[in-house]
């Protein structure tokens, strides 16, 4: 049962413009989401995070939105560089999740120079 | 900075064979965590240790055992391996009482098995 979703496994946008990741969870229990980034034959790195509590985070190219109602969450990159091209997943916690995560499948984004 | 270390970073492995992964964390870092990912699949959490205790405990097989030693590196062992089992399998590492986002994953290690 897949509490987190990804559902673009892929993203091109061009250098310098908005780049938008989307994801859904079903859970209504997790209370923390998480965004890694994750480059080839590399672990994936923390990115940004936002709790339950707030709406909004941002850190900054990178913000990340919450909308509780509707369980998603995007994480926005503006502008968009060559270097953020990489599989960003996003992952919750919380409930009787304890410390682990749930994470989405991943949305591989390429930004063109 | 020192980060997690995994080894080996590649393995390759007949069906039913065993295999034994090992993970160290960072430095004074007492929360060692496993999870796997498959092939076009996200990180599936397997189990955490806490302490030299195991703490949380997911999707891990029973064909699949894991340590944390009294240094707070840990092993994950996998006996009589699958076609299945053939994955990228993460480590992390995190202080007790850190909230999720402070683990800390290593490069992993990608595990097939033939």
């Amino acid at each position: 049962d897949q509490q987190v979703k990804q559902n673009s496994p892929s993203l091109s946008v061009q250098e310098g413009r908005i780049s938008i990741l989307n994801c859904d969870y079903t859970n209504s229990m997790f209370d923390y989401f998480l965004w890694y980034k994750k480059y080839p034959a590399e672990g994936p790195t923390f990115l940004i995070s936002i709790s339950s509590i707030k709406d909004k985070n941002e850190d900054g190219r990178f913000t990340v939105f919450l909308n509780k109602s509707a369980k998603h969450l995007s994480l926005h990159i503006v502008p968009s560089q060559p270097g953020d091209s990489a599989v960003y997943f996003c992952a919750a916690n919380g409930g009787k999740g304890g410390n682990q995560f749930y994470f989405g499948t991943g949305t591989s984004l390429t930004v063109i120079p | 900075a020192a980060g997690v270390i995994q080894s080996p970073r590649h393995l390759i492995k007949e069906k039913r064979e065993t295999a034994t992964l090992k993970c160290y964390p960072i430095p004074r870092h007492d929360t060692v965590y496993w999870y796997q990912q498959g092939p076009g699949q996200d990180p599936q959490f397997l189990i955490s240790f806490y302490e030299k205790m195991q703490s949380d405990k997911g999707s891990i097989p029973d064909r699949f055992s894991a340590q944390q030693f009294s240094d707070y590196h840990s092993e994950l062992n996998m006996s009589s391996l699958e076609l299945g089992d053939s994955a990228l399998y993460f480590c992390a590492s995190s202080h007790k009482l850190a909230r999720a986002y402070e683990q800390y994953f290593g490069p992993g290690t990608r595990l097939t098995v033939t």
